[in-house]
């Protein structure tokens, strides 16, 4: 089944250490995009990458980093910088510049605390 | 970035018809409307998305005001998996005067299905 696979589903560091997050689609989309979510709030955008090997940042990307060597894989590190990483972190992917009218596909996301 | 406007909450009874209503008084002319839902736990779903014209597909309706200042989702009838938030997003860019675009989440609106 195509599909975009986040992992893993829960995560706990202490404070001090980076993490990677997985983020993988076999939907052959050119687009794949981070977004952060607090409680009661809306999706922010973290990074974005429109193609292999380029990626932008989003509105909050302080404190993270991200690579996209594969068009499958787009991996997002949250390093020590971030100051209240603790959030729900949503992977996306779309086909990308070809069309502003298409969907977005979103992973099941990770749950992410710092403890 | 063009911002929408929705009701933070709304009740409805099963099998009965519901109307989410959305107003984007500042889209410009090629803005694509596009709803999305949450689950709790869950990463966004795509449910429709329009330009000018009304569109219908398996899982609801979207009706665009001929101003397109505003747009109501239908759900002909309401489940209760239904049950969840509903996001009303213009797909804007991400760079002016670029070609890269993304999804601006608000606060959606909770809608809750009574049995």
């Amino acid at each position: 089944d195509g599909g975009i696979t986040q992992s893993p589903k829960y995560l706990f560091r202490k404070e001090g250490q980076n993490v990677t997050l997985s983020c993988e689609q076999n939907l052959n989309h050119d687009a794949m995009y981070w977004y952060r979510q607090d409680p009661g709030q809306g999706l922010r955008l973290i990074y974005y990458s429109q193609i292999v090997n380029d990626f932008q940042k989003g509105d909050i990307a302080e404190g993270y980093s991200v690579s996209r060597e594969k068009k499958e894989s787009f991996p997002l590190t949250v390093t020590s910088a971030q100051k209240n990483p603790t959030a729900f972190y949503l992977c996306a992917s779309s086909i990308g510049n070809r069309g502003r009218n298409t969907e977005a596909f979103f992973g099941q996301g990770t749950r992410l605390t710092v403890v | 970035d063009a911002k929408t406007t929705q009701p933070n909450s709304m009740e409805s009874n099963e099998e009965e018809p519901v109307h989410l209503p959305c107003n984007h008084s500042t889209i410009s002319g090629t803005d694509y409307i596009h709803w999305y839902r949450q689950l709790p736990s869950q990463g966004p779903e795509y449910v429709i998305h329009g330009l000018t014209s009304n569109v219908n597909n398996r899982m609801a309706s979207l009706a665009i005001a001929e101003d397109r200042k505003s747009s109501t989702l239908i759900l002909h009838r309401a489940t209760l998996r239904d049950a969840a938030v509903y996001y009303c997003i213009l797909r804007d860019l991400i760079k002016s005067g670029g070609s890269n675009y993304k999804l601006t989440f608000g606060k959606g609106t909770l809608l809750t299905v009574n049995p």
